[in-house]
């Protein structure tokens, strides 16, 4: 069964940078889009990016351009996502989330597996 | 601009039914969406995918009770026999070309 499972819990300063992993089982990473989605305290989902796996090429929200890396290792089945220059309103949940149709079949953008989340505290 | 309206709470009685809004943008009402259920301590969870005629495809293990359906530029999340685990938000989502799009999400809550 696909399982998607995320590092734990961070504390960082701000300025610093936080990354978070999302490690993939059930199937082949690099035949599926992965994607990461953001939840601010109070606040709804966020779309931040997406990365393919299987040649690394990544597509990311306006927003979060300047700041945001996704990365993969295939080795490993990980996908990573790292935002730096944190500040206070980064605080939130991040969740990693695998897109339903295989790149291959370039079909529709629902995401159909999610991870359990990992939750991000930027304070000094 | 792709965007995706949700009212903010709805609520309904234990063991009624409870349908969810979903609207696209002007110029977007042929799109297909998703729903998603996020529950309070857990992870995002995929219910379905909801076409613009009607047509839908469930997620793993979604059970009858959720079902999805299609009005214009609407799309809609019906729970019928609502349960007291249903109390959750619940988001909508779609995607264009190299992006993907959340509506604001919508509080269930069960009574």
């Amino acid at each position: 069964q696909v399982q998607l499972v995320q590092s734990g819990a961070e504390v960082k300063k701000p300025g610093a940078s936080v990354k978070v992993s999302c490690k993939a089982s059930g199937y082949t990473l690099s035949s599926y889009y992965m994607h990461w989605v953001r939840q601010a305290p109070g606040q709804g989902l966020e779309w931040m990016g997406m990365i393919n796996p299987s040649g690394g090429s990544t597509s990311y929200a306006q927003k979060f351009q300047d700041r945001v890396t996704m990365t993969r290792d295939t080795s490993t089945s990980t996908v990573y996502m790292e935002l730096s220059s944190l500040r206070s309103e980064d605080t939130a949940v991040f969740y990693c989330a695998r897109e339903r149709d295989p790149i291959a079949v370039a079909g529709s953008g629902e995401f159909d597996y999610w991870g359990q989340g990992t939750l991000v505290t930027v304070s000094s | 601009q792709l965007v995706l309206t949700q009212s903010p709470s709805a609520s309904a009685s234990l063991g009624a039914s409870v349908k969810l809004a979903c609207t696209l943008s002007n110029g977007h009402s042929r799109y297909a969406i998703a729903w998603h259920q996020l529950q309070p301590e857990k992870g995002p969870r995929f219910l379905m995918k909801v076409n613009s005629d009607g047509s839908h495809t469930k997620g793993d293990g979604i059970p009858d009770r959720f079902s999805g359906s299609s009005s214009g530029a609407e799309r809609y999340l019906t729970i019928s026999s609502l349960q007291s685990e249903d109390e959750a938000d619940y988001y909508c989502q779609t995607w264009d070309s190299g992006i993907r799009v959340f509506g604001g999400g919508t509080k269930l809550t069960v009574l």
